[in-house]
């Protein structure tokens, strides 16, 4: 499976948008990009995935690069409640695996 | 959907103590995975089954863990002798497996945050 590599941490103002770049540059053809957030110590949840396209919810935007070797989770308009741990994983089998994450903390 | 029911919330026992953990999936899942996580190693996967079987428990520490799934709508994780190093929050999810679109989404529990004396 593809190593995903994320900073550790980052900070977004309020109001503003989050992008949380993730860098996998082995990841094979047939591998989705997930993004999962943890917000303080309740159970991970589900953000958004993709394959190749672009991909947008209620929650978040998510833009993968045209060689997928790297993608970007955008939160358009960041609020104190967007204060979490967000973790990318690139899978292709059933089980999810995650590294670090990066923890973003949204400031008023 | 009530979401993935963990049971219990919070549990604090003595070293040698039996813990038993408790998870009822989302109705229709097929999959069910079993996670622990610590300040120190994170959100490790211990073990998933699929259709109620045991897939890969590679992530299980040790002998003293141990995981079932008799029905398609409740696993135990077990812990016997519990020891102090064993501390940490429980998480159990669950999954529809392989969706129409190849992908696989994990709706988790609250957790069990579990505390050994």
């Amino acid at each position: 499976d593809a190593k995903t590599t994320q900073p550790p941490s980052m900070d977004c103002a309020e109001g503003r948008a989050a992008n949380l770049p993730c860098n996998h540059s082995t990841i094979s053809g047939n591998e989705y990009v997930y993004w999962y957030r943890q917000i303080h110590s309740q159970g991970p949840q589900y953000i958004i995935h993709g394959l190749k396209n672009n991909e947008t919810n209620e929650m978040a935007s998510l833009i993968i690069t045209e060689d997928r070797k790297s993608s970007t989770l955008i939160l358009p308009h960041a609020t104190l409640r967007d204060t979490a741990v967000y973790y990318c994983i690139v899978r292709v089998r059933i089980d999810m695996r995650f590294g670090a994450g990066t923890r973003l903390t949204v400031k008023p | 959907d009530a979401g993935v029911i963990q049971s219990p919330r919070h549990e604090v026992t003595e070293m040698g103590q039996e813990v038993t953990l408790r998870c009822k999936p989302i109705s229709g899942h097929n999959s069910l995975f079993w996670y622990r996580q610590t300040m120190m190693r994170g959100l490790e996967l211990l073990i998933y089954f699929n259709n109620n079987v045991p897939i890969d428990d590679s992530g299980m520490p040790e002998d003293r863990f141990s995981a079932k799934m008799p029905n398609a709508s409740f696993s135990t994780l077990k812990i016997q002798p519990s020891e102090p190093r064993d501390s940490a929050v429980y998480f159990c999810a669950s999954s529809p497996g392989t969706g129409s679109s190849g992908a696989n989404v994990l709706t988790f529990g609250a957790g069990s945050r579990l505390t050994v004396l």
